[in-house]
Order: structure tokens, then sequence, then C-alpha cells
């Protein structure tokens, strides 16, 4: 069993649409939880950043962590074509620890 | 702060040749990562350095595979006999020890074909 598992999609929805994005991890020492952002062809880019369980928010971008049911999430609203890429959720245990991704969930929001 | 940069950004290789790529850190980050990332998947962790001192390696990390930061600056990543199996793209990201976001900044990425 991988220790991050996240739904490959491919993901399409039309413009304006809210789009939801989940993982489930198995390891209960995970504390650090972020969501990345990837363009083709590109690096990895941080979108949100959470500690232990709660939710975030930070413009159209809300990350929820349930470490109890072990369960991120990260929801988008008002999608917009610019938002297509991939999206990558990311674990560690400890600040400057390895990080652990999932595979990715690609998006295509339709203008 | 020009970012996380890699060298080349493509590279195409026979099988059993051996292969080097360079990553330069944000300047004032003393912690590098190496990640590899195969299509449809996400990045896996292959080793990290904090300063000079490599203190992580993953088990995907052969023993043709080898990693250096002499100065703890640039790192290489160096793949020697080269597999198909080696193609991938190698990502390179880097942190500065402490920061409350933890977050990774990660390079462009170079991209391996092994033919």
């Amino acid at each position: 069993q991988k220790e991050v598992e996240q739904d490959p999609g491919p993901l399409s929805v039309p413009e304006g649409a809210i789009v939801s994005l989940n993982c489930t991890y198995s390891n209960s020492a995970f504390q650090y939880f972020m969501w990345y952002r990837q363009y083709s062809r590109k690096g990895p880019e941080l979108l949100m950043y959470t500690y232990s369980s709660g939710n975030k928010e930070d413009g159209r971008f809300t990350a929820q962590v349930d470490k109890s049911s072990k369960y991120i999430s990260l929801f988008i609203r008002d999608s917009q074509p610019s938002d297509s890429a991939t999206y990558l959720c990311a674990m560690s245990e400890g600040t400057g620890n390895q990080f652990y991704f999932g595979t990715g969930t690609s998006l295509t929001v339709i203008p | 702060d020009t970012g996380v940069s890699q060298n080349p950004r493509h590279k195409i290789t026979k099988r059993g040749q051996n292969v080097t790529f360079r990553c330069d850190p944000i300047s004032e980050h003393n912690r590098l990562y190496w990640y590899r990332q195969t299509l449809g998947q996400g990045p896996e962790f292959l080793t990290y350095f904090q300063n000079e001192a490599q203190l992580e390696k993953s088990r995907l990390l052969s023993d043709r595979f080898s990693a250096e930061r002499p100065k703890g600056s640039f790192s290489t990543l160096e793949i020697q006999r080269t597999e198909q199996g080696d193609s991938a793209m190698y990502l390179c990201a880097s942190r500065q020890a402490g920061d409350p976001r933890n977050e990774q900044y990660f390079g462009p990425g170079t991209r391996l074909t092994v033919t």
C-alpha cells in the first residue's frame, strides 16, 4: 500500500465550478500537509500548507485536513482556465523531512 | 533570488552511459532534496542534504546513483550505467531549515530519456 493515495483523474470541469480534490494516507505520523500545483514540464509550486487538522483558506482555495480519517482535501471555488494543472498532495512527518507525494490529479477547467 | 535552477533541462543518453545533473538551490537555503518523477506519478524522494552532509537516502537510490553537495551550495546527481527504467524527470528542491511554512521550492527539473 502506498503511503499516500490520490485519484489521478483526469478531472474536467466548466469555468466557475467548485472543484474538490482529495488524498488519503496511511502514516499517522504525518503532521504537515501541502498541496502543490504543477504545470506541464514545470516543477511543483506550493499552493497551500496546513499543520495538523483543520481548515485553511487562501482566496479561492481551501485546504482541509482530517487526521482522524487520514483524509485531506483541496477545494477550488470559481475555478478558472488558469487553474488547469496537475494538483499534488504532499505530506511529511516533520519540517525538513522528505515529502511523500500523491500521484497527482490532472484538472482541466473549460472556458 | 532567481529560484532553484537545474541543468541540463533535457538529457538524452544511450543505455549504459553515465549522466550527471546539476542543481543550484536558492542561495540561503541549507537543505537540498532530490526527487524523481515518472509520467503520471508524483515525485518520489531520492535523497537530501543539510549543507554538505547527505542525511538520508531512499532505497530507490541504487548503487548506480550518487549525489554530492561538496561545498553546501550546488549539488550533483550522477547516474552510472543508465538503464531505460531511469527515464524520468529529476527534480531538485531546496528549503531553509526553520521555515515555518515547511515549503520546498522546486526547480524546473531535468528530463532524462534513456534510449
